[in-house]
Order: structure tokens, then sequence, then C-alpha cells
């Protein structure tokens, strides 16, 4: 079974353009999770999205936006570039939104460079 | 909000050595816990997890995680490690029951290297 697939892997970008990042969750899976991990930290949660909706959201500003589709996959859109975006981005996927105790299946991840 | 501490970032061992890894979080409340493994080129993928019952987890590849509540600490363990559990070490968090649209609060992460 394929994984959480993630595109594109590498994508450079300059300040104030606009980049949208793309996942496919495994097969079943109908949540999905969106991470930042700049060098040298752990991830940090942006979005979590379950059956097309917003159900969470961490601590980043409006620029940050996401959406579900029908088929589960899931787009990361980033307007007006900082050089602070500058990070991987992980999505991953899990079967439910349950308890909060459920496993997450990560992609490998865009690497997003802003000059 | 939830905060996790792992307090090595940086450890080197021998094959055979026994680990531990320490980590503290911050949050009142119940709590979900969680160790996360990335190995050199893969992505990362769950240890082992802690979310109610008993506090001595078990995971895969030998690791074990004992929660203890009054320490507000979730240390990763295995007796001896190999060459092959070199890797970068997450310890996350978050609020539980219902906690998971809230996301994972994530530990800056421990790079450990196994030396044969």
């Amino acid at each position: 079974d394929a994984g959480v697939t993630q595109s594109p892997t590498h994508l450079i970008k300059t300040r104030g353009q606009h980049v949208t990042l793309r996942c496919s969750p495994i097969s079943g899976h109908k949540s999905v999770s969106w991470y930042q991990q700049v060098l040298g930290q752990g991830p940090q949660f942006i979005f979590q999205y379950y059956e097309k909706e917003e159900r969470g959201r961490g601590n980043f500003p409006d620029r940050f936006s996401a959406r579900q589709f029908p088929n589960y996959s899931s787009e990361l859109n980033v307007n007006a570039l900082l050089l602070g975006d500058s990070a991987l981005y992980l999505c991953a996927s899990s079967l439910e939104e349950g308890y909060g105790d459920e496993k997450l299946f990560f992609g490998s991840g865009t690497q997003l460079s802003v000059l | 909000a939830q905060s996790v501490s792992q307090h090595n970032h940086h450890v080197i061992l021998s094959e055979a050595a026994s680990l531990e890894l320490g980590c503290n979080y911050s949050y009142g409340g119940t709590v979900n816990l969680f160790w996360y493994v990335q190995y050199p080129g893969q992505h990362l993928q769950l240890l082992l997890k802690y979310f109610s019952g008993d506090p001595l987890v078990k995971g895969i590849k030998g690791f074990e995680a004992e929660f203890i509540k009054s320490k507000f600490s979730f240390n990763l363990r295995k007796p001896s490690v190999q060459w092959s559990d070199t890797a970068e070490y997450f310890c996350a968090v978050n609020a539980g029951p219902g906690g998971g649209a809230d996301g994972l609060t994530f530990g800056k992460g421990t790079h450990l290297i196994i030396q044969p």
C-alpha cells in the first residue's frame, strides 16, 4: 500500500510569492494534518482537516490556509512568503478524527526554501 | 497550551549500551503521549504511545516508555541498543480525550548515534 505522498519534494520560492503544497493520504484515511518543521526543531502543528472541514488550527498567521477535497487529499497554501517560512512541511494522515490517541502516518515532506 | 522538553539533543552510545531519553511535558489535564522516530532517509513513524491504562508501554523494536504523571515525564528506554537505532527521536503530546484536533506538540528531538 502506498503511504502518505506529498508533492513537490522540493520547492524554491522568493519572498512575497504564493505556494501550494499537496498531500495524498493513505487510502481509507479521512483525516489530514499539516506540520511545519524548521531545521533543528520538532514539527509544529498547522492544521487538521477531517471530512473536508477544518477541525484544528495551530498558531500560524492567516497567510497559511488549507483545504481538504472529497477524495481526502489536501492542499496547504501559503501567501506572501517570508524568509522564515523556509522549512520542511509535513503532511500526516490518520483513519479518523478520534480522541487524539490515533496513530499518525507521516509523508516525507516538502522542503520549501524562500529566497 | 502544552509544551514538551527533551533534555538531550545529541546522544552517542556504543552498541549494547542501555538507553534512556528524557521527555517532560507541561499540561495540567489528561494527555496522550507519543514517541516518534525518524530513521535516516525515512519519514517519521510511531514508536509507541500512551493514552490510558498501564503507564509502562511497549513499542516496536524493543523500546518502552514509562508515563510518570507526578513528574510529567514520559522517558523512552531500551535495554540494549543496536547500530540500526541511530535516528532522530521525538517526544510528543496532545490533550486527551478529544485532543486530536489540536494536533501534536513535539519536542525538539534527540539525535541518537549508535557506534558499532
